[in-house]
């Protein structure tokens, strides 16, 4: 299966700043998307990246707060703006393996906001 | 709006007993379904993949589907301490999706 590489791993960020998570694969796929996943929380999905087009957000995520770039078929990044303490969470990219099938996940950044 | 629901635990088991971990979803159409173990600190990793009703083995997992009761379960045979984590159920709703739709998980103690 595709080796997913997300950096960086862990960031302490200062309220007011932004972070940029990178997500690179090592092949070419179609469906990549980014998750949230909040201290004893499930995932919560954030958007699908689209390649060539602007990223399609779920309800209560908006562009302005978490830009997304796909710039290829095996690259993603995204952007956490204007951080305060409520965005301390790990941020997952993810990969599917077709439709019903099942997404595979990076290793995470966790993210901390002083 | 679909559901998938699992029991928050913690389940504690002893070493060498039998884990069983349950999931239910409230979309009857639901197509697809997946358990993934989750370390603490770490990122979900898919363990097993069902599609059609009955068990579905692999070593010591097995992953058992019964559509008409809409729940899926996972047992672990010969639970190891390593086997203590979070397991998160998920499932790809009626009419097809790239995305399913994430339980909140179990966490899972095996003690020696």
């Amino acid at each position: 299966s595709a080796v997913i590489s997300q950096k960086p791993s862990r960031d302490i960020c200062q309220r007011g700043t932004s972070l940029t998570i990178q997500c690179q694969v090592d092949s070419q796929v179609t469906m990549m998307f980014w998750y949230r996943q909040q201290p004893g929380q499930s995932l919560t999905l954030i958007a699908t990246a689209n390649q060539g087009s602007e990223a399609t957000y779920e309800s209560g995520f908006v562009i302005d707060k978490f830009p997304i770039s796909r710039p290829n078929l095996t690259f993603s990044t995204l952007t956490v703006s204007n951080m305060s303490p409520e965005d301390s969470s790990i941020y997952l990219c993810s990969i599917s393996d077709g439709y019903n099938q099942p997404q595979h996940f990076g290793d995470g950044t966790r993210l901390s906001i002083l | 709006q679909k559901e998938v629901e699992q029991n928050s635990g913690p389940l504690s088991v002893p070493e060498g007993a039998i884990a069983s971990l349950n999931c239910t979803y409230s979309d009857r159409g639901s197509q697809s379904f997946f358990w993934y173990r989750q370390y603490s600190g770490k990122s979900p990793e898919l363990i097993m993949s069902i599609y059609s009703n009955g068990d579905k083995e692999d070593g010591r997992f097995t992953a058992q589907l019964n559509k008409a009761s809409q729940y899926v379960s996972l047992l672990i045979r010969d639970s190891q301490p390593s086997d203590s984590a979070t397991y998160l159920c998920a499932v790809c709703v009626s009419g097809g999706s790239y995305i399913p739709t994430f339980g909140r998980g179990t966490s899972l103690i095996v003690h020696p």
